[in-house]
């Protein structure tokens, strides 16, 4: 699976929009882009996913550059309950599972 | 819905000592993950059973740990013997295996070993 980058940490004010870029230069053709969160003492919860066209889901959105090669998760009014690591994936969809490979991820911080 | 759940939610022993965790996934889910997470890290893939076979164990290390999924629903993991590095928090995860593209997560196994 390609490797994605992501700044370690970012806040937000409660409220406004919180926009969690992720690159991911190396990303194949048949690679989706995946959102998960973990908030504190739980696991990791799925967010949305795409492939290259912009999707919108009740918890976010997710835009996809035409290349491929970045992507941006926007939680439109953020809320407390939003404070968590988001981390960003890519990877091929197989048959034998969907085997997801974490990085570092972003910490967001929600302030009020 | 039930969720993925997982037992104990905490444990404390000391190094050299075994200890197991328990998982049961969401039902009708047959793929089944493990994952170690370190403090301050993402999770990381200790292994991954469809039904009741293993698909990757690449980065288990078996010469202490071990896992099964005899029946193809519940999974058990093993450290034995428990070293200090293997405090971390264990992750059991589960979704379906073809089609499904989102995987659940228990809220895990807190081990401390002292």
């Amino acid at each position: 699976d390609a490797k994605t980058t992501q700044p370690p940490s970012m806040d937000c004010a409660e409220g406004r929009a919180a926009n969690l870029p992720c690159n991911h230069s190396t990303i194949s053709g048949n690679e989706y882009v995946y959102w998960y969160r973990q908030i504190h003492s739980q696991g990791p919860q799925y967010i949305i996913h795409g492939l290259k066209n912009n999707e919108t889901n009740e918890m976010a959105s997710l835009i996809i550059t035409e290349d491929r090669k970045s992507s941006t998760l926007i939680l439109p009014h953020a809320t407390l309950r939003d404070t968590a690591v988001y981390y960003c994936i890519v990877r091929v969809h197989n048959n034998a599972g969907n085997m997801l490979t974490f990085g570092g991820g972003t910490r967001l911080m929600v302030k009020p | 819905e039930a969720g993925v759940a997982q037992s104990p939610r905490y444990k404390i022993i000391e190094k050299r000592q075994s200890v197991a965790f328990w998982c049961n996934p969401i039902s009708g889910h047959a793929t089944l993950y493990w994952y170690q997470q370190i403090l301050g890290q993402g999770p990381k893939l200790l292994i991954q059973f469809q039904n009741n076979g293993v698909v990757d164990d690449s980065q288990l290390p078996k010469d202490r740990f071990s896992a099964e999924r005899l029946k193809g629903v519940d999974s058990t993991l093993k450290i034995q013997p428990a070293k200090l590095e293997d405090s971390a928090v264990y992750l059991c995860a589960s979704s379906f295996a073809t089609g499904n593209t989102e995987a659940f997560f228990g809220q895990g196994t807190r081990l401390t070993v002292v």
